[in-house]
């Protein structure tokens, strides 16, 4: 069965300092891969999201960046944090399949403060 | 485009009666749609979906909804709430988006379940 990982599960982190947090899938092949953001009291905003190694597509201008260096491996990245920025951060994947019929199965999260 | 609404932000139930979440929807297409639930500090878990098969759609936890293409709705039912059932639900329908293409999800903005005891 596919599980999905994410690190950390808590991460507080002063303003100005650089951010990396990382999504793992195992127990499928090329998915498509997924970074949300889940603000306090807001709904779920999607920030990036991945089709294969390397191809990444932005929904939102922002001070973070995505990267995707192996085909099960998701990173969220940022050289200098903003308080804005604090959030629960939410991965997911979905499998490739004809007809568009895929589904997203969302990670643990991780909770992003930043102070 | 698509969109999503929740009628309800908050709703409140006493345990062991009956449970439903609205939501109405918006799309160009014929939809796929989705409930997940989110419990406090968790991610999220998808509990049904619809993608134009039934029009009445079994999830895990004795949870269903009922797609009415009328009515554009999508409502969430349990015939007898669990206290384990307080969470955050989350309506969603899927992006139109041609294959090859990573599909996208438009999020309704929530709905908080209490159950009472």
């Amino acid at each position: 069965s596919q599980t999905i990982h994410q690190w950390p599960a808590t991460l507080v982190q002063p303003v100005g300092s650089p951010l990396s947090l990382e999504c793992t899938v195992e127990g499928t092949s090329n998915p498509n891969l997924y970074w949300y953001r889940q603000a306090a009291g807001r709904g779920l905003q999607l920030l990036f999201y991945s089709v294969g190694i390397g191809q990444i597509s932005s929904e939102v201008p922002q001070n973070l960046s995505a990267s995707r260096p192996q085909d099960r491996q998701f990173i969220l990245s940022s050289k200098k944090l903003l308080l804005s920025d604090s959030g629960f951060y939410l991965c997911a994947w979905s499998p490739r399949l004809a007809g568009g019929q895929e589904t997203q199965y969302f990670g643990p999260g991780t909770r992003l403060l930043v102070l | 485009a698509q969109s999503v609404t929740q009628l309800d932000s908050h709703v409140s139930v006493s345990e062991g009666t009956p449970v439903l979440l609205r939501c109405n929807y918006s799309s160009s297409y014929s939809p796929s749609l989705f409930w997940y639930v989110q419990h406090p500090n968790k991610g999220l878990q998808l509990l049904l979906k619809y993608t134009s098969a039934a029009t009445l759609v079994k999830g895990i936890n004795g949870f269903e909804a009922e797609f009415k293409k009328s009515e554009t709705s999508f409502h969430l039912t349990k015939p007898s709430a669990h206290m384990s059932d307080a969470a955050e639900y989350f309506c969603v329908v899927r992006g139109p988006l041609p294959f090859g293409s990573a599909r996208q999800l438009t999020f309704g903005s929530g709905t908080q379940l209490t159950v009472l005891p």
